[in-house]
């Protein structure tokens, strides 16, 4: 089983500012084969990437994946008021499909 | 836009069975694979199983191996979870998702969520 490390686990940030949230897997993920989810509280989760870099259908170019192997990075450039959300990395090469623990980012 | 509608949830006792249903709509449903996936209150995503398109290919977290069983059926473009001898630790809101692809349950990611159905195991 692929385990999905995030880190932060809480991340404190204002308006405006930049988030970088990290999500390191316990082996080389395959084909790049990792995805990005936002949680909104009460919400179910969207997809956010796909693919490490891809940004998904209406998805804000302000959100922006990068990484390969083990190592990977969701960037927020600037955080509105309803980026503030946690986020999960998930990886979808190998079964079972694996999600992190997630990162809170809060006001 | 795409409609994922879960139900079936509710309170049962410790060691009995639940039918969870699925029923999608604005999409070609037996175009794409499908998954189940939980949230215990307060904690993190957890994947429970999945299915392709034509039930070819089927996997299952560990911890739900033997006990739940994942099903489609596509003339009724539905999805659906048997969840048998239920423990307190499969007590959680479970959310039915669409894979972007179509042969395998794995290799392509989830794009679409549902609103999630309750439930939990208790005496």
């Amino acid at each position: 089983e692929v385990v999905l490390t995030q880190s932060p686990g809480t991340l404190s940030l204002s308006p405006g500012e930049r988030a970088t949230l990290s999500c390191r897997a316990s082996q080389r993920v395959s084909n790049g084969f990792l995805a990005w989810h936002q949680q909104r509280p009460g919400q179910p989760p969207r997809l956010l990437i796909y693919g490490a870099s891809n940004r998904a259908t209406g998805i804000p170019d302000r959100f922006s994946g990068s990484g390969s192997g083990t190592d990977f990075t969701l960037t927020i450039s600037r955080l509105e008021p309803e980026d503030f959300a946690v986020y999960y990395c998930q990886q979808y090469g190998y079964s079972p499909l694996t999600f992190g623990g997630g990162t809170k980012v809060e006001i | 836009e795409v409609q994922l509608v879960e139900s079936g949830g509710g309170l049962v006792q410790p060691g009995r069975s639940l039918r969870l249903s699925c029923v999608a709509s604005r999409f070609t449903f037996d175009d794409y694979a499908m998954h189940w996936v939980r949230q215990a209150p307060g904690k993190g995503l957890e994947w429970v199983a999945g299915i392709s398109w034509n039930s070819g290919s089927i996997g299952y977290a560990d911890s739900v191996k033997g006990r739940f069983t994942i099903s489609r059926d596509n003339a009724k473009n539905s999805l659906y979870l048997q969840m048998n001898s239920l423990t307190a630790e499969d007590t959680a809101l479970y959310y039915c998702a669409k894979s972007s692809g179509t042969y395998y349950y794995h290799n392509y990611y989830i794009d679409v969520w549902g609103k999630g159905t309750t439930v939990s195991v208790s005496s």
